[in-house]
């Protein structure tokens, strides 16, 4: 089975950076995930990791270190609109399209 | 915009009752999973389709159940309904030949009472 741990909520600043942890404990691994979720919306792809390292998408990083179990999304230059649920997700190697979520962290961004 | 339509919305039933749920995935997505996503809580994976037949299963019971057509289509039933079932059930398709970008549908929220 999966285990998927994160903050439950966090709250910054419009304009500044926030790191959103995630660690894993996974009977089989490949590949990770972040979505974003606004409120009674559907969620919303941001990030694949499958190989260690940082991959950077416009305002979005998002780096995996597989070896910890750990992972994080980074977003920087924060705006109002990125307030939402953002969901760490791991695909289960023994089915591909099978994603284990974790409980989200829900983002508030202050003027 | 991900292409992925679900019906209804919204929809209210009786504990016991039975429902069915329905997903439209894009042309060419050919493989779809269904989630649970309860109040405050990730979305949980309850099965996947891939041509029409049942591909892997989480933890859910029997009386979970499913179906995928050759236009794409999708039903997730779920029989004699209990209180725990309400939730926001989405699912979620995938284009073939890409493996893991799921494009996720916006949702039906099912109140059991």
């Amino acid at each position: 089975g999966q285990n998927i741990d994160q903050p439950t909520e966090m709250t910054a600043t419009e304009g500044a950076i926030v790191q959103i942890n995630c660690t894993y404990q996974t009977s089989g691994f490949n590949g990770l995930f972040w979505y974003q979720q606004h409120a009674g919306e559907a969620p919303t792809f941001l990030s694949y990791n499958v190989l260690d390292g940082l991959e950077e998408k416009g305002r979005f990083s998002s780096f995996l270190s597989r070896s910890k179990g750990y992972s994080y999304l980074l977003l920087k230059e924060l705006q109002m609109k990125d307030s939402a649920s953002y969901l760490c997700a791991v695909r289960d190697s023994s089915n591909d399209y099978k994603l284990s979520f974790g409980a989200g962290t829900t983002v508030t961004v202050r003027a | 915009e991900t292409g992925v339509t679900q019906s209804p919305t919204h929809l209210i039933k009786t504990r016991g009752q039975q429902v069915t749920l329905r997903c439209s995935s894009q042309s060419g997505h050919n493989t779809v999973s269904w989630y649970q996503q309860a109040l405050g809580q990730g979305p949980q994976f309850i099965f996947q389709y891939y041509r029409e037949e049942e591909n892997g299963r989480g933890n859910f019971p029997p009386r979970f159940s499913g179906l995928q057509f050759p236009n794409y289509s999708s039903e997730l039933n779920v029989n004699a309904l209990e209180l725990d079932d309400s939730a926001l059930y989405l699912c979620a398709s995938t284009p073939g030949g890409k493996g893991f970008e799921q494009y996720f549908g916006p949702g039906t929220r099912l109140t059991v009472t």
